[in-house]
């Protein structure tokens, strides 16, 4: 079964605005990816963090995680045009045993007007 | 240089026919994986090896064939393909998949069956 699910399933702002993506999961986990994907290409890594951090920056990027709630949410400020693309979230299970198993959510569209 | 490449792009090909997708990387990294993505762009696990051994075998038909001939490639064989298969296959690799590692994804390869 699905373990992470996006929240909105879609999201169009306008550029400057800032865009909040959201992730619930199911069980526990060893930490939690998101990951870019732009249309017709392969998905990029953006930022990891793990199941002891709550909130991690990489530039315009703000990722917090709950785990008593078992959600993530990633934050984009001053969002670009650019930004255009579908936005996954994917956990590693905790006692995953040696396979490290990365599981996707369904992502969330976000486009961003100019 | 493309960090992981995979052949071809795009593949259009009648039901009942055998197929096969080739996945290469030059990172160095010891796992690989393949996944499918669908039209509604959920992208589920099929197979996982780690320095050539197989360490993720999800559910997926044994039409499904994967090979690892050494840790830099990864392919994957098809055999009586069938219209559900149609689909967006990614190659990723990671440095230690059994760590839970972030993913480098292929630019992925579009099957389409007639």
């Amino acid at each position: 079964s699905q373990q992470g699910e996006e929240d909105p399933q879609a999201l169009s702002i306008q550029e400057g605005e800032n865009a909040t993506m959201n992730c619930s999961y199911k069980t526990s986990i060893n930490n939690l990816q998101w990951y870019r994907q732009n249309s017709g290409r392969g998905l990029v890594h953006l930022i990891l963090i793990r199941s002891n951090e709550r909130e991690k920056h990489s530039g315009r990027l703000r990722v917090t995680l709950d785990t008593s709630k078992k959600s993530s949410s990633l934050l984009i400020t001053a969002s670009r045009a650019a930004d255009t693309a579908s936005y996954f979230c994917a956990t590693v299970l905790h006692g995953s045993g040696n396979t490290g198993k990365l599981i996707f959510g369904q992502g969330t569209t976000l486009q961003v007007k100019p | 240089d493309t960090a992981v490449s995979q052949t071809p792009k795009y593949l259009v090909t009648q039901m009942g026919n055998d197929k096969s997708i080739k996945c290469e990387q030059n990172l160095g990294h010891d796992t690989m994986y393949w996944y499918k993505q669908d039209s509604k762009k959920f992208l589920k696990i099929m197979f996982s090896y780690n320095n050539k051994e197989l360490i993720i075998n999800e559910t997926v038909p044994n039409r499904f064939s994967p090979k690892s001939p050494d840790k830099a490639h990864l392919n994957l064989h098809i055999n009586s393909l069938e219209l559900g298969d149609s689909a967006v296959y990614f190659c990723a690799s990671s440095q230690d998949g059994r760590l839970g590692q972030e993913l480098f994804f292929g630019e992925g390869s579009r099957l389409t069956v007639l």
